[in-house]
């Protein structure tokens, strides 16, 4: 079956140090990709959708110059968590749309935690 | 805007009962409908859907979810469970070009032997 490749699975940095995570569709193409983050014992809250070849939509309230999504290929989007602080230490999930829009396949998320 | 609610974020159950996990939603349009399943250390996989048919949605693992439109609910049922179905569950929903999924807070499965 489909399968969503989220990279890396957890990371720790430094204060004011950037972050790039993954997300790569390893045997479909996925016009569409999903950023959520996971509060603990929250709902995952949709971040933004990236779209392959244009500019993110991002949801109310989560900064774009923060949160940098790249969708350059049909196969991989990154999101960089840019000048990161302890406050975004969070648990970060990908998704991408495939099977002709019907099925969201998910990465295995990452957890970041900023010192 | 559409919005997910799960009322029960934690269902303790012994094992080979039935259990059902509540799903409510709110849109202004017609939704399609989704169970996730969490676990632990893993991403989140899918269940079952409800797109359009039958409102009797058969999944894996033996789940199954009833689509409500006059109550506006998806619950997820299991007429026995195991110790494995010990997860988080996860429903979610969108709407006809599937540019946006919102999810519920999500439900706590805990399987007692």
């Amino acid at each position: 079956g489909a399968v969503v490749s989220q990279h890396p699975s957890w990371v720790i940095c430094k204060s004011g140090t950037s972050v790039k995570i993954e997300c790569r569709s390893l045997d479909f193409q996925a016009t569409t990709m999903f950023w959520y983050r996971q509060f603990p014992k929250q709902s995952l809250m949709l971040m933004a959708t990236s779209n392959e070849g244009s500019k993110a939509t991002y949801e109310q309230g989560v900064e774009k110059d923060k949160f940098l999504i790249n969708h350059a290929s049909l196969t991989l989007s990154t999101l960089t968590v840019t000048s990161a602080h302890p406050e975004d230490s969070s648990f970060y999930i990908c998704s991408a749309l495939g099977g002709g829009g019907e099925k969201l396949f998910f990465g295995s998320g990452t957890q970041l935690s900023v010192l | 805007a559409q919005s997910v609610t799960q009322l029960d974020s934690q269902v303790p159950v012994f094992e080979e009962a039935p259990v059902e996990l509540r799903c409510n939603y709110s849109s202004s349009v017609s939704v399609y409908l989704f169970w996730y399943v969490q676990y632990p250390n893993q991403g989140l996989q899918l269940l079952l859907k409800y797109l359009s048919g039958s409102t009797l949605v058969k999944g894996i693992n033996g789940f199954e979810a009833e689509f409500n439109k006059s109550q506006t609910s998806f619950h997820l049922r299991k007429p026995s469970v195991h110790i494995s179905d010990t997860a988080e569950y996860f429903c979610a929903v969108t709407v006809y070009n599937f540019n946006k999924f919102y999810f519920g807070s999500g439900t706590k499965l805990n399987v007692k032997p």
